[in-house]
């Protein structure tokens, strides 16, 4: 089956660091979501590309986060500087509109101490 | 604004027993609903979809989920639970002019013997 991956599965960092999330979406997808999980706030989308353009980013705090395709197999997701705040479960998906049909990576377990 | 509810954060229900997750939504448009399911640290897996046609959409692991446009619903049934269904189920639905998928907060399934 085919398969989003995201690397890397865990990150432990310091506060101040940067911090680089990957994405390689499904072949042939044109659309590529980022997301974060908390307990407290859920499932927050940050941000989202079609055909490697950004959409919208409204999502993001964008003094220190920045989402990028810098082509169509990759995505990444950008911190800097890190805060303790940020640590939470960042998911990219990605999905086509031929179809609706949207597959979520396995997630990065982002820990800032 | 463009949102999904899903009014009940935790559902309980015996082994055997029917199942029901409830999920509402408030869209411009035709609605383009989806229901994912999360099981512990892992990602969102996607169950069903409804685009159009039928009102009742069949999906993976013997659910099914009802479109009713007049209630603006769309729950998720299973006629017999098992106790491995328990996980985290999340409706979605596509928003922003079709381009972004915005979630519900989670249900949170437990099947008991």
């Amino acid at each position: 089956d085919a398969r989003v991956t995201q690397t890397p599965r865990h990150k432990v960092t310091e506060m101040g660091q940067e911090v680089t999330m990957r994405c390689q979406p499904i072949l042939g997808h044109n659309t590529v979501f980022w997301y974060r999980q908390t307990m407290m706030q859920g499932l927050e989308l940050l941000a989202y590309f079609r055909n490697r353009a950004p959409l919208d980013d409204s999502g993001m705090p964008k003094d220190r986060f920045s989402a990028e395709m810098p082509d169509a197999t990759l995505a990444t997701l950008k911190i800097q500087p890190s805060e303790p705040r940020d640590s939470a479960v960042y998911f990219c998906a990605s999905g086509s509109q031929l179809n609706y049909g949207y597959t979520f990576g396995s997630g990065t377990r982002l820990t800032v101490v | 604004a463009q949102s999904v509810a899903q009014p009940e954060d935790q559902v309980n229900v015996a082994e055997g027993n029917p199942l029901t997750v409830k999920c509402t939504y408030s869209v411009s448009g035709n609605p383009y609903l989806f229901w994912y399911v999360q099981y512990p640290n892992r990602g969102l897996q996607f169950l069903l979809k409804y685009i159009t046609g039928d009102n009742l959409v069949k999906g993976s692991y013997g659910f099914e989920a009802e479109f009713n446009k007049s209630q603006t619903s769309f729950h998720l049934k299973k006629p017999s639970a098992l106790v491995s269904d328990s996980a985290l189920y999340f409706c979605a639905a596509l928003t922003g002019g079709g381009n972004k998928l915005t979630f519900g907060t989670g249900t949170q399934l437990k099947v008991e013997l």
